[in-house]
This record gives C-alpha cells, structure tokens and sequence, in this order.
C-alpha cells in the first residue's frame, strides 16, 4: 500500500512533446512537492501546494505547469520538452506547511528527452 | 542567504571504520536540519531529525550551532549503508520548503 505514487516510473519521449507525470499520496497530508533531480543528484524543489493552494513556485520555466484537483494529487505537466528537462522528478508529501515533519517521497520517475 | 552545503562528493570508506558526512548549514533563525537517505535507484528516505535526537540504523547527528554544522556519523560502517546521503534544511516560513545539500555518496567496501 504505497504511500506516496508516482507514475510512470520512467518516461522516454521526443523534444518538443507535452507530458504530464502523476502523483498521489495516502497519507492524508496537506502538503505536497515537486523536486527535480538532476544528472548531478542535486535536489531542487519545484513546486508545493497545501490544501489545493500554490505556495511554492521557485524559478521554473513556463512551459511546467501543476496541477492540484485535490489535496491527494499534485501532477506536473511539462510543454514542450527539452533535452535539459531529463531528470528524475520526485514528488512528496508532508502533514502540513509550516510544521517540523520530514518529507514521504515518492520513488521518483526517470525522464528522458530524447 | 538558506544554504546547505556537504563538501565531499563522495566518500569511501572499509566496512567496520568509522563514518563521519558532513553537513554545514547557513541560516539565520533557529534551524531545522534533517538527513535523507537514497539507496541505488530507490525513493529518499527519512533518515535522522535533529529534534528528535534519535538514532536510526546506528546513525546520529548532532546540531553544532556555533559551528554551524549537523555532521552524520556512524562508529562501524556496513555494506548496506552504501546509499546517496542528503543532508536537509526546512526554510523560513509558512512553506516548509526543504533545501537540499548536494548529497554525499558513501561506499563502503568490504
């Protein structure tokens, strides 16, 4: 019984596709993310949303849009794919903003433009 | 500026040696520091909270404030602990927005 999901695990697609990677957790938390890691392993966060609510929109490009239909799903939409856009993005979850939890991960989903 | 630096790329050590990951923060509030763990291939886990000041598979941190410093350590490595150690800062604010370090790998050779 996952936690946190993710989907698809990996994701091969052309430059120039729109894709959309799914996330949902069932944890009840209020709290989730978007965290790119790069080829490097770097951790970056994306984007957070509490309760259906954008809180979080660190500097990303347009062309990557969220999208929270409940407070159980954050998905990512991606337009117009590029090679520097391959990485591994993780979503997460957490009880709530603004509280001192850590972070459920979900396992992650390996993109790969081509 | 919130930064989160872990100086060695990557660090290798026998199996049975000591292991020390350092973690060096910048913040200028009260800080809350975390350690994640990533086997090969696998989601990041929760490692180490320094409020709760536990210790989790033989692992410990401790906060040095005057040192800025949340170094992890273990007194006998072992294979299975060769994994992608992050180090973790929660941000100011309402967001709970974690930085991360760059991750440290460990190897521990048999």
């Amino acid at each position: 019984d996952t936690a946190v999901s993710q989907t698809p695990k990996y994701l091969v697609t052309q430059m120039g596709n729109d894709k959309s990677i799914k996330c949902e957790q069932n944890l009840g938390h209020d709290t989730m993310y978007w965290y790119k890691q790069d080829s490097k392993k770097f951790l970056k966060i994306m984007f957070s949303y509490n309760n259906k609510e954008l809180i979080i929109n660190e500097t990303v490009p347009n062309r990557f849009s969220p999208k929270s239909p409940d407070k159980a799903h954050l998905n990512l939409h991606i337009n117009s794919l590029e090679l520097g856009d391959s990485a591994v993005y993780f979503c997460a979850s957490s009880p709530a903003a603004g509280v001192l939890y850590g972070y459920t991960f979900g396992s992650g989903t390996r993109l790969t433009v081509v | 500026a919130q930064r989160v630096t872990q100086p060695e790329k990557l660090l290798s050590v026998f199996k049975g040696a000591p292991v020390e990951l350092k973690c060096n923060y910048s913040y200028s509030g009260s800080p809350e520091l975390f350690w994640y763990v990533q086997y090969s291939r696998q989601r990041l886990q929760l490692l180490l909270r320094h409020i709760s000041r536990e210790s989790i598979k033989g692992f410990t941190a401790d906060l040095n404030k005057g040192e800025t410093s949340f170094h992890l350590k273990k007194p006998f490595a072992q294979e299975e602990d060769s994994a992608m150690y992050y180090c973790a800062l929660r941000g100011g604010g309402a967001t709970n927005k974690l930085i991360f370090g760059t991750g440290t790998l460990l190897a521990v050779q048999p």
